[in-house]
C-alpha cells in the first residue's frame, strides 16, 4: 500500500466546473510534488513545494491552481479545464529537496474532462 | 538529444530468463539516479536507488558507469510477476532555489512482458 494517499480516485467533470484533487502523507516529508500522466507517457512535473513553500511550477496553466495547507497535505484546485487535460494526475513527496531523495508517489486520481 | 533516453522495448522474455534494460542521460552533473517499476494503470514504484558502486536487491541489479554516462538495470530469473514499465529515473541536480533542484527527469520507460 502507498503511503501517499490521494482522493478521489476517479473523478469526471465538465469543463466549467471546479473540483479539488487532494494529497496527504504521514511520512514527516517537506518535499511534495504534483505530476500529470498521459497514457504510454513518464509523468510531467507539474509543481513542486518545500516546506510549505512553492519552489517550482513549471509553466502551468492558471486553470490549475497548487495549495499547500500544512506540511502534510497538497491539493490541487481545477477550475475550467479543458479536454486534453484528461490524464492521470500524481503526488509524489519526498524527504526533501536534496539530491539525492528518492520520491514516493500516490496511486493517483484520473481525470476525465466532458 | 533528450535528457534520459531509454530503449522502449517491448521486451518479452520467457519466465526465468536474464534481462537487461540500459538508459543514458545528458547532463554529466546528474546527482543521483533510480530505478522506478509501473504497472499499467498505476503509480511508479520506486524499485531501487542506483549508486556509483552498484547495488543489488535480490534478483535486481544496477549500475553505474558516470564516464559514460549510463545507467543500467539487470533482473535475474524472471518472473511473471515483473511485467511492467522500467523507468529510468535522474536527478540532474542544481543549487537550492534553482530551477532544477530537487526536480527529476524521466525515461520514456521500457516496456517487459515476462511469458510463461
Amino acid at each position: 500500500d502507498t503511503e501517499v494517499t490521494q482522493t478521489p480516485k476517479h473523478l469526471v467533470m465538465g469543463m466549467t466546473n471546479k473540483k479539488s484533487l487532494k494529497c496527504e502523507q504521514h511520512m514527516g516529508h517537506r518535499a511534495m510534488y504534483w505530476y500529470k500522466q498521459k497514457a504510454k507517457k513518464p509523468p510531467e512535473l507539474m509543481f513542486v513545494y518545500s516546506y510549505e513553500k512553492l519552489s517550482i511550477n513549471e509553466s502551468v496553466p492558471s486553470r490549475f491552481s497548487p495549495e499547500c495547507p500544512n506540511s502534510s497535505l497538497l491539493n490541487l484546485h481545477l477550475h475550467a479545464l479543458q479536454p486534453e487535460d484528461s490524464a492521470l494526475y500524481l503526488c509524489a513527496s519526498s524527504q526533501d529537496l536534496t539530491n539525492h531523495q528518492p520520491q514516493h508517489f500516490g496511486d493517483g486520481t484520473r481525470l476525465s474532462i466532458l | 538529444r533528450k535528457e534520459v533516453e531509454q530503449d522502449p522495448g517491448p521486451f518479452n522474455v520467457p519466465e526465468g530468463a536474464t534481462v537487461a534494460f540500459n538508459c543514458t542521460y545528458s547532463n554529466s552533473a546528474s546527482q543521483s539516479f533510480f530505478w522506478y517499476r509501473q504497472d499499467c494503470r498505476k503509480e511508479p514504484k520506486l524499485l531501487m536507488s542506483v549508486y556509483s558502486s552498484g547495488n543489488e536487491d535480490g534478483r535486481f541489479t544496477a549500475q553505474l558507469n558516470r564516464a559514460s554516462q549510463y545507467i543500467s538495470l539487470l533482473i535475474r530469473d524472471s518472473k511473471l510477476s515483473d511485467s511492467a514499465t522500467y523507468l529510468c529515473v535522474v536527478n540532474m541536480g542544481g543549487r537550492a532555489g534553482g530551477t532544477s533542484y530537487g526536480k527529476l527527469t524521466f525515461g520514456q520507460g521500457t516496456i517487459l512482458t515476462v511469458h510463461p
